[in-house]
C-alpha cells in the first residue's frame, strides 16, 4: 500500500526567505510520480511541481524546486525567496504506475510567511 | 475557457436527504475524479473516471454514487445524506499527461 507522510503541520517564514516542506513516501512500485500542490486560503487547488521517478534531474518551476532523493523516498518542496503570497497549505501528493492517475495526498504543511 | 467547474459551490442538507453535485470541464481532459477534504486533512478520492463511459472506485466510495455523462461532465450524487459526508468536495480532470486541474469545490454541510 502507498503512503505520503508530511511531517510538519505547520511552519513560519519570512519573507524572502527560503523555506522546505518535508515529504516522505512509501510505494513499492517501480515507477510512480510525485506531485505538489497549493490551497490559498480560497480554497482552490493549485498544481505547482512534478517529479517522475525516473526523472534524473529534481524538478523545478519557476522558485519551487523538488528536492527528489529516491533511496531516501523522499521528496520535500523548496520555496526560495518566500513571498506573503505563499501563504498557504501545501500538500504533496503520489501517483502510482497504473493507477489511472489517481492521487494519493499527504495530510498538509501550513506555511505562514510573515513581513 | 473555464477549465474545471463545480456546482453548487455551498449545500446544506439535512440527514436522508439526496443531492448531486455537478462537475463539469472544457479542457477535453478523458480523465476525471471525486476527492473529498475533510478538516485538516489531505484529499482523498472518492471515484474516478479513466475515460468517458468508464467509472471505478476510489479509496472512500461509500455512501457516493457517480454518473460519466458526457466526456465533459462528471456528476457525484449523495443518496442519503449523513453528518460523515461533511466535507469539501473537489472536481479534478487530466488529460494524458501527469497534471490534474482541480474545480474550485463543493462546500457541503449535513446536518
Amino acid at each position: 500500500a502507498q503512503k505520503i507522510t508530511q511531517t510538519q503541520p505547520g511552519m513560519f517564514v519570512q519573507e524572502k526567505e527560503a523555506v522546505t516542506l518535508d515529504c516522505t513516501y512509501d510505494t513499492s512500485d517501480p515507477s510512480y510520480g510525485l506531485f505538489w500542490y497549493k490551497q490559498p486560503s480560497s480554497g482552490e487547488m493549485i498544481f505547482l511541481i512534478y517529479q517522475g521517478s525516473y526523472d534524473q534531474q529534481n524538478a523545478t518551476e519557476g522558485r519551487y524546486s523538488l528536492n527528489f532523493q529516491k533511496a531516501r523516498k523522499s521528496a520535500n518542496l523548496v520555496i526560495s525567496a518566500s513571498q506573503l503570497g505563499d501563504s498557504a497549505m501545501y500538500f504533496c501528493a503520489m501517483r502510482a504506475t497504473d493507477s489511472w492517475g489517481k492521487l494519493q495526498f499527504g495530510a498538509g504543511t501550513q506555511v505562514v510567511v510573515t513581513p | 475557457n473555464a477549465g474545471v467547474t463545480q456546482t453548487p459551490k455551498f449545500q446544506v442538507l439535512k440527514t436522508g436527504q439526496s443531492m448531486t453535485l455537478q462537475c463539469a470541464q472544457d479542457m477535453n481532459h478523458n480523465s476525471m475524479y471525486w476527492y473529498r477534504q475533510d478538516p485538516g486533512m489531505g484529499l482523498r478520492l472518492i471515484y474516478y473516471s479513466a475515460s468517458e463511459g468508464t467509472t471505478d472506485k476510489g479509496e472512500v466510495p461509500n455512501g457516493y454514487n457517480v454518473s460519466r455523462l458526457n466526456k465533459r461532465e462528471f456528476s457525484l450524487r449523495l443518496e442519503s445524506a449523513a453528518p460523515s459526508q461533511t466535507s469539501v468536495y473537489f472536481c479534478a480532470s487530466k488529460a494524458g499527461g501527469e497534471t490534474q486541474y482541480f474545480g474550485p469545490g463543493t462546500r457541503l454541510l449535513v446536518l
